[in-house]
């Protein structure tokens, strides 16, 4: 039972326009949400999360928003640039199972010069 | 954030044998997590360790085939043992830092033959 999903395994970009990465869940417990990125050969890097008291973070060119009604958050880029090529990995945690993180399947994007 | 090391980077290793995978941290921690990729796969929690106590696993791991140890506030080990073919991933460390963020470590990439 997945019950995170990234449907777009895979995902181009034009450099200098914006990239959105999307993500549904189905556990309404879920209550914290994070996006990861991830390089061939590395760990997954932390790139931005969001509670769910809130609909809305930003921190530079990131900026996830969160659809509580829809369970779907979404993690916006702009402007994309070469560099962010990469797996994107959204997970959702709740403070009722332990803090353990849920990962969704991942989507690859690509961005075009 | 923490800065986060494993030992080996990737090994290969002959069907039946056991390999032992460190994770070190830069500071202490409380939660370690062990995670494992599989080729085209999302991340999969096996198990929580915390220091002073067993590890919790996950649904489908057991500590006969993945034992943990946690001796201190910055060290831990996972051990995969008698491989197979089927345990050829990518295996992670993370810490929780700063509230419900997990920091991961640069994995290790295992082939069993």
């Amino acid at each position: 039972d997945q019950q995170v999903k990234q449907n777009s395994p895979s995902l181009s970009v034009q450099e200098g326009r914006i990239s959105i990465l999307n993500c549904d869940y189905t556990n309404s417990m879920f209550d914290y949400f994070l996006w990861y990125k991830k390089y061939p050969a590395e760990g997954p890097t932390f790139l931005i999360s969001i509670s769910s008291i809130k609909d809305k973070n930003e921190d530079g060119r990131f900026t996830v928003f969160l659809n509580k009604s829809a369970k779907h958050l979404s993690l916006h880029i702009v402007p994309s640039q070469p560099g962010d090529s990469a797996v994107y990995f959204c997970a959702a945690s709740s403070n009722f199972g332990n803090e353990k993180l849920t990962f969704g399947t991942g989507t690859r994007l690509t961005i075009i010069p | 954030s923490a800065v986060i090391s494993q030992k080996p980077s990737r090994d290969i290793c002959q069907r039946g044998t056991s390999l032992t995978i460190q994770c070190q941290v830069d500071s202490q921690v409380t939660m370690m997590f062990w995670y494992r990729q599989q080729p085209g796969q999302s991340l999969t929690l096996i198990a929580t360790a915390n220091q002073g106590s067993e590890a919790t696993y996950e649904s489908g791991f057991v500590i006969d085939k993945f034992p943990i140890s946690r001796p201190n506030l910055t060290f831990s080990t996972l051990t995969v043992s008698n491989m197979s073919p089927e345990d050829s991933s990518i295996y992670l460390c993370s810490v929780e830092k700063g509230g419900d963020t997990q920091y991961f470590g640069p994995g290790t990439r295992l082939t069993v033959l």
